[in-house]
């Protein structure tokens, strides 16, 4: 069973804080993804990655950064962390079938 | 137009019914298509797949496509009170990454 992990379920940040989401999966995927979640706003891409080192702005990219060093792991960073960023945050990585699994989620506040 | 179109709902159903569940698509290319279910604070959770026309079953669900028309839905046979949760439809975008796009979902909620 491919599995993908997020390093928190919960995590409660402070505004201006730097945060950051990490991601692993154990399935040797190529491609990676987060996305944030929001009640009406269904999921929207904020970062790809389809290789190590390499990365490609999704549809929200603005207040987030990635980095993707080796293969299996893919972190997300909000450099300064605002109240419009609290959302719930998904990671997930795709075969070469499309198939695509998600992490458990990590929902964040930010106060 | 949106790239996936689906019906928020609620749907409703009795227990024991047939749900059906509609998404189209708007990118004729698209040649994979997904159907995920999301129980409310959970991540989505892949439950079928289908590449090529007709019927595709796996238990008491059954995806079906319909290129011609740019279509693809999913029947939920028996319903049960526990498959009450978002259903979301997802496509491939033809942009030569792996991505997927995905529709905003449709609630489903089976009542006892």
């Amino acid at each position: 069973d491919v599995k993908v992990t997020q390093s928190s379920r919960y995590l409660v940040k402070r505004t201006g804080e730097k945060v950051f989401l990490e991601c692993v999966q154990d399935m040797d995927h190529e491609n990676m993804f987060w996305y944030r979640q929001d009640p009406g706003l269904g999921l929207r891409l904020i970062y790809f990655s389809y290789d190590v080192k390499m990365k490609e702005k999704g549809d929200i990219p603005e207040g987030y950064s990635v980095s993707r060093e080796k293969k299996e792991r893919f972190s997300l960073i909000l450099e300064s962390a605002s109240t419009n960023q609290t959302s719930m945050y998904l990671c997930a990585s795709i075969g070469t079938t499309y198939e695509q699994y998600f992490g458990p989620g990590t929902r964040l506040t930010v106060t | 137009q949106k790239e996936v179109e689906q019906n928020s709902g609620p749907l409703s159903v009795p227990e024991g019914a047939i749900a059906s569940l509609n998404c189209t698509y708007s990118d004729r290319v698209s040649q994979s298509f997904f159907w995920y279910r999301q129980y409310s604070g959970k991540s989505p959770e892949l439950i079928m797949s289908i590449y090529s026309n007709g019927d595709k079953e796996d238990g008491r669900f059954t995806a079906q496509l319909n290129k011609a028309s740019q279509y693809v839905s999913l029947l939920i046979r028996d319903s049960q009170p526990s498959d009450s949760a978002t259903y979301l439809c997802a496509v491939n975008r033809n942009t030569g990454f792996q991505k997927l796009v995905f529709g905003t979902g449709t609630r489903l909620l089976v009542s006892p």
